[in-house]
């Protein structure tokens, strides 16, 4: 079975500070990844997806992920953190053969971002 | 370009008592999706579609219906209101292709149970 592990499930970074949201995923075939934002009282929007054409994966808002097969992570980062980030993100999984390729979702990381 | 609408965005229910969630998407996309989401449980799946009079369970079905009877449309039926169904339902829609198209997310329907 598929699973996604998002390690915090609240973390505070300041303004300006580097931003790391942990993901670890366990696949017994070759996953594909996801990261997506929800602002309060909105639904989900990308951020980025792996493809495995490259394993550093740039995204929108300055956001970068790199997949890490040997060490089965897709960790989120981000150099400079900006008020704006304040959101929660969510890291999801899916791969050929899910059906109709539906999302295994981790439980969501709450970023808070410090004046 | 709406994309994924829901409606409605918030509703309060009585035990026992019946409501239909909207959704609709104007991408024609093949593939529909609902989703719950709980405070720290992350979303989980309750039901999807891979076409018009195609639908299958997913991790969290029971309590609820589904139907396609078009591309557009996948309502979610949820026919005897309990507490545990208190929750945020999301609907999401991708189209065909590789396993790497993204799903596109709805805001949202709130919903309470009392």
């Amino acid at each position: 079975a598929q699973s996604v592990t998002q390690l915090g499930s609240h973390v505070s970074v300041s303004e300006g500070a580097l931003v790391l949201l942990r993901c670890n995923y366990s696949s017994s075939v070759p996953p594909y990844l996801f990261w997506y934002v929800q602002y309060p009282n909105q639904g989900l929007q990308l951020l980025l997806k792996y493809t495995s054409a490259a394993t550093l994966v740039k995204g929108i808002n300055g956001f970068e992920a790199e997949f890490k097969k040997s060490e089965t992570s897709f960790h989120l980062t981000k150099p400079s953190a900006h008020m704006s980030d304040a959101a929660e993100y969510f890291c999801a999984l899916t791969y050929s053969g899910a059906g109709s390729y539906q999302l295994t979702f981790g439980k969501g990381t709450k970023l808070s971002v410090i004046p | 370009n709406a994309g994924v609408t829901q409606t409605p965005k918030f509703r309060i229910l009585k035990i026992g008592q019946s409501m239909t969630l909207q959704c609709a998407q104007d991408m024609n996309h093949n593939y529909m999706y609902w989703y719950r989401q709980d405070p720290g449980m992350g979303l989980k799946l309750i039901y999807y579609s891979v076409g018009a009079g195609i639908t299958d369970k997913g991790e969290v079905p029971n309590g609820y219906n589904v139907s396609r009877s078009t591309t557009e449309d996948f309502p979610l039926r949820l026919e005897l209101a309990a507490p545990s169904q208190t929750s945020v339902y999301f609907c999401a829609s991708r189209s065909r292709g590789q396993p790497n198209q993204p799903q596109h997310f709805g805001d949202g329907t709130r919903l309470s149970i009392l």
